[in-house]
Order: C-alpha cells, then sequence, then structure tokens
C-alpha cells in the first residue's frame, strides 16, 4: 500500500465550478498535511497546509482533515483557468520523523474556459 | 525575503561522471530537504539536513549523498551517473526540523539530464 494515496486524473472542471481534490494516507499517527500546485515545469508551491481535524479555508481554498478516516482534501471554488496545474498531497509523520515528508503523486486539474 | 535558490538550474553528464548541486536555503531556515521528481516516480524524499546533521534519509543507493554547512547551505552529490538519475532535483527548505507546524519551501530545482 502506497503510503499517500491521490486520483491521477486528469480531472477536469469548466471555470466557476468546484474542483474537488482527494487524499489517502496510510501513517495514522500522520500529523501534518500540506497542499502543494505545481505548475508544468515549475517546482511545488505551497497553497495550504492543516494540522487539525475539521476545516481550514484561505481565500477560495478550502482544505478538509479527517484523522479518523485518514483523508484529507482541497476544495477550490470558483476555479479559474490559472488554478490548471498538477496538485500535490504531502503528509508529514509522527513527530519523532523529523521532516520526512512524503508525497502522493499528484492530480493534474484542468479548469475549462 | 530571497526565497530558496538552487545551483545550477540545468546540468548535462554522460554516465559514470559525477554531478553536485548547490541549494541556499531562506534566509533564518535551518533544515534542507532535497527530493528527486521524475514523471514515473513523482517526488520522492531523499534526505533531510538539520544542523549541518542528516535526519533522514529515503530509500536511495548510496550513490546519492549530501551535506550541510554551517551556514545552512547543503549540497547534494550523485556519483557514478546512470541514465535513470535523470531528473529534477528539488530541494526545500524549513524553519525548524522535529515540528509538526514546519512547512516547506522549494527553490527552482536542477534539471539533470544524464545521456
Amino acid at each position: 500500500q502506497k503510503e499517500v494515496e491521490q486520483n491521477s486524473g486528469p480531472l477536469s472542471v469548466p471555470e466557476g465550478a468546484i474542483a474537488s481534490l482527494n487524499c489517502t494516507y496510510s501513517d495514522r499517527g500522520s500529523q501534518s498535511f500540506f497542499w502543494y500546485r505545481q505548475y508544468s515545469g515549475k517546482s511545488p508551491e505551497l497553497i495550504m497546509f492543516i494540522y487539525s481535524n475539521g476545516d481550514k479555508e484561505d481565500g477560495r481554498f478550502t482544505a478538509q482533515l479527517n484523522k479518523a478516516s485518514q483523508y484529507v482534501s482541497l476544495l477550490i471554488r470558483d476555479s479559474q483557468p490559472s488554478d490548471s496545474a498538477t496538485y500535490l498531497c504531502a503528509v508529514k509523520g509522527q513527530e519523532t520523523s523529523y521532516d520526512k515528508v512524503i508525497f502522493g503523486p499528484g492530480t493534474s486539474l484542468s479548469v475549462i474556459p | 525575503k530571497a526565497g530558496v535558490t538552487q545551483t545550477p538550474r540545468y546540468l548535462i553528464k554522460t554516465r559514470g561522471q559525477q554531478v553536485t548541486l548547490s541549494c541556499s536555503p531562506i534566509s533564518g531556515h535551518r533544515s534542507v530537504s532535497w527530493y528527486q521528481q521524475t514523471p514515473g516516480q513523482g517526488l520522492q524524499f531523499l534526505f533531510e539536513y538539520f544542523s549541518e546533521t542528516q535526519r533522514n534519509k529515503g530509500n536511495f543507493p548510496g550513490r546519492f549523498s549530501g551535506r550541510q554547512f554551517s551556514n545552512s547551505r547543503s549540497e547534494m552529490n550523485v556519483s557514478t551517473l546512470e541514465l535513470g538519475d535523470s531528473a529534477l532535483y528539488l530541494c526545500a527548505s524549513s524553519k525548524l526540523s522535529g515540528s509538526s507546524y514546519n512547512e516547506q519551501f522549494f527553490g527552482p530545482g536542477t534539471r539533470l539530464t544524464v545521456l
């Protein structure tokens, strides 16, 4: 079983719609969860992080965490063509694992004008 | 505040050669992690350094090594290059190590091509 799993996509949504990106992880002791956006040919850019169960909102982005289900998601409201990118879910393990962050394979999102 | 910088941005090497990549973290950041990104394997963790000590290591052969200097700058070295080492090598810095609340910021990467 892979440690962090995401649907590879591509996920296509029309402009203005809500894009929903999902991620599951295997380490029940995981503490921190991150969403990165990566445009083609560029490096990953941190867009959201969440540590506690529930929702965290930042502008058009909402991260949702459910530790019991080992599930984290990212919602993008009012999707724009500029949101078209690969979204990487990253999970940091337990306190003793320092900075070993495990990345999922990424979900490719395409926002259609 | 300047971001993470990596040099060189592009490299072309031949099989059997060795290569050294450099990473300068964001000022004040003491943790540097290295990742390899390929289309087939995605983003894979190589190793992490904090205060000149390697804290974590991924599942890569011993040909991959790294170090960190007292100013937090880090280098990684790949010896006896193989075709499969062709990848984007990314460096990420963060302020602290061992803390859950520790976001990483990536540099632009070094694109290595092995011929």
